[in-house]
């Protein structure tokens, strides 16, 4: 099946730092790919979508200068905290939608990256 | 808000028995999904199952979709210790859209 990768896996940074996290589809190319954060035992709550080559749509609370998206290529698309807090420690999660099969568009999810901000 | 809710929260068994979890959303869908994380983990895919359809099986697990009801449910027969997991259902209102994902149940299988 499709393969979606997140790097880096986990990452800790001092408050007031910025971190970049990516996501790549492997073998296939993804219009759209979407960001989720998840909090400790709590579900996955959709940040924003991210289409190749417009800005990303961002999802109601969530603040766009914060949280910049870049979506520059049909495998890449990036997510950047800036000027991180210890409150925006949390597993973020990004997927990407594959090509159809069976006439459906499945969201492959990459393993997550744990953010620890201290 | 979040568009699914899922019950039981938590749900605790023992091995070789079955496992019922439930997932109800509040508006139209085009398809719904089920996903299994483990502690720590991502997600991996389970099932699809698209709106007009109202069963489908992939090995162990069985998910049915009610849309009248706006619910789904998915089984996990002859339950392992391996199957302890978080299960999270996720609705799309269109075929490539975004997910949004119900609260989740904790399955733990006790050996």
């Amino acid at each position: 099946g499709a393969v979606v990768s997140q790097h880096p896996s986990w990452v800790i940074c001092k408050s007031g730092t910025s971190v970049k996290i990516e996501c790549r589809s492997l073998d296939f190319q993804a219009t759209t790919m979407f960001w989720y954060r998840q909090f400790p035992k709590q579900s996955l709550m959709l940040m924003a979508t991210s289409n190749e080559g417009s800005k990303a749509t961002y999802e109601q609370g969530v603040e766009k200068d914060k949280f910049l998206i870049n979506h520059a290529s049909l495998t890449l698309s990036t997510l950047t905290v800036t000027s991180a807090h210890p409150e925006d420690s949390s597993f973020y999660i990004c997927s990407a939608v594959g090509p159809p099969t069976s006439g459906s568009y499945e969201q492959y999810f990459g393993p997550g990256t744990r953010l620890t901000v201290t | 808000s979040q568009q699914g809710e899922e019950d039981p929260q938590a749900l605790s068994i023992q091995e070789g028995e079955n496992a019922t979890m439930n997932c109800s959303y509040k508006t139209s869908i085009n398809n719904l999904q089920w996903y299994r994380q483990n502690s720590g983990r991502g997600l991996v895919h389970l099932i699809l199952i698209r709106s007009n359809e109202r069963e489908k099986h992939s090995g162990r697990l069985r998910v049915t979709l009610d849309t009248s009801k706006k619910s789904s449910s998915l089984l996990i027969t002859a339950s392992r210790a391996a199957d302890t997991a978080s299960y999270f259902c996720a609705t799309r209102n269109t075929n490539a859209g975004k997910s949004t994902f119900g609260d989740g149940t904790t399955l733990t299988v006790k050996p």
